[in-house]
């Protein structure tokens, strides 16, 4: 299968608390996991990404954890800011077709708030 | 980041009418995609390119729709004729490996 399922579709955070979401694949043979944040009227914009031979990773704030046996991956956001408010979307290379192509989850709508 | 750009940002056009969306990927470049977003939902796989050939397309990618790089220059897509449900947020994205993509900033196309 070629589906990526993100949750929540919504979630609203305190200023300063962690954020959280959560995505799963069926390709086992995915073996790159990218997240694109996007905010309204802009392009997605790659934030953190993590290959199948990694378990964990992390960029300044962003955490990205990937549970291959499981099949799932999860982004999350430390200390959230104001200015992480905006899309997020995670996604997988679907390695089973015969070229390379990104599937987005449906993405995630964070809002910080004060 | 690199930076993807896209010619022209907004487009409004009448229904059976020809557009042409224009993209120019970053200049090293290998990989080039075609991803489609209707407000409020995520992108959609449209088609991927290398070598000058189409290597696959998604069921979006209706017989209306051609790509073409001719002679490395910009990475077009071109709807004729264009139908209502073409609306949406056209997004070119370009990679050097064929995994880590980097997406322009998106032509807006409105189909009346």
């Amino acid at each position: 299968g070629e589906q990526v399922e993100q949750l929540p579709s919504i979630l609203r955070v305190q200023e300063g608390s962690s954020a959280s979401i959560n995505c799963s694949y069926e390709d086992s043979a995915s073996n790159y996991f990218p997240w694109y944040k996007q905010e309204p009227g802009e392009n997605p914009k790659l934030i953190i990404d993590i290959r199948s031979n990694m378990e964990r990773k992390q960029i300044q704030e962003l955490i990205v954890l990937l549970d291959k046996k499981a099949k799932r991956f999860s982004l999350h956001i430390t200390d959230t800011q104001p200015g992480d408010s905006a899309m997020y979307f995670c996604a997988a290379i679907i390695a089973s077709s015969s070229f390379s192509k990104l599937v987005f989850g449906q993405g995630t709508s964070l809002s910080v708030v004060p | 980041g690199p930076k993807v750009l896209q010619i022209p940002s907004h487009q409004i056009i009448d229904m059976g009418q020809m557009v042409t969306l224009n993209c120019d990927p970053v200049s090293n470049h290998l990989y080039f995609y075609w991803y489609k977003q209707i407000l409020g939902q995520q992108m959609e796989f449209l088609v991927n390119f290398y070598n000058g050939k189409v290597m696959e397309k998604s069921k979006l990618f209706k017989d209306q729709f051609s790509v073409e790089r001719p002679d490395g220059s910009y990475f077009t897509l071109k709807i004729q004729p264009t139908a209502l449900e073409d609306s949406a947020v056209y997004f070119c994205a370009s990679s050097l490996d064929g995994d880590t993509q980097y997406f322009g900033p998106g032509t807006r196309l409105l189909v009346l």
